[in-house]
């Protein structure tokens, strides 16, 4: 079956630093990719998605790019700051009728001033 | 515009008890999805609801029980509470297939 697998946390960095959190996917067709963060104590929030090869999601100055040659969408910040410290979750969801997510187990970022 | 909503926030059951969660959507989305997120774990899919139907079904056995309503509104039903069933459940809810996630119920099974 479908699944995502990220690099394993936990990742601690100072503030201002470079972020990359990889994740790869195997999927049968062409799923769509998803970046959720949850910050302590809450639910999950939807950070960015790409739902065909070559796309770029952003916002909040974070990044990620559906390569489907390499099946994967690592997840890159320029410069962290201290608010980006949270579980961040690798996604998808197949192109069948289900929409169905399944993630990753998870990647914990912490950011020290 | 209000997002996902989910009632209670915390709840403490024992053993061998039932349980009911619920869940509003976001206006506009007529699909709701379930999920259970373990400690230290990512979200494990439960079930989806469209019209009023349950669409897919996750791994879980038949004491997972779900509903929706005319309303979109849905609950999930627990029955015969194990000590395993202990985690946040997050209801989603999509349209144009992106979710969008409550804040959770962190149920504690003692």
């Amino acid at each position: 079956g479908d699944s995502v697998t990220q690099m394993e946390g936990p990742v601690t960095l100072s503030e201002e630093a470079f972020l990359t959190i990889n994740c790869t996917y195997t999927a049968t067709g062409y799923p769509s990719l998803f970046w959720y963060v949850q910050y302590p104590g809450e639910g999950l929030q939807l950070l960015l998605k790409a739902t065909k090869a070559d796309d770029k999601g952003s916002n909040k100055g974070f990044e990620a790019t559906y390569r489907k040659e390499t099946t994967s969408f690592h997840l890159e910040k320029g410069s962290v700051q201290v608010s980006d410290s949270a579980v961040y979750f690798c996604a998808l969801t197949d192109q069948g009728g289900s929409e169905k997510l399944v993630f990753g187990k998870g990647t914990k970022l912490t950011v020290n001033p | 515009d209000a997002g996902v909503t989910q009632s209670p926030t915390h709840l403490i059951k024992t053993r061998g008890q039932q349980v009911t969660l619920r869940c509003s959507p976001k206006s506009g989305h007529d699909t709701v999805s379930w999920y259970q997120q373990a400690l230290g774990q990512g979200p494990q899919f439960i079930f989806q609801y469209y019209e009023e139907e349950e669409r897919q079904r996750g791994n879980f056995p038949d004491r997972f029980s779900g509903h929706q309503f005319p309303n979109y509104s849905s609950e999930l039903n627990v029955n015969a509470l194990l000590l395993g069933d202990s985690a946040l459940y997050l209801c989603a809810s999509s349209t144009r297939r992106t979710q969008y996630f409550g804040p959770g119920t962190r149920l504690l099974v003692l």
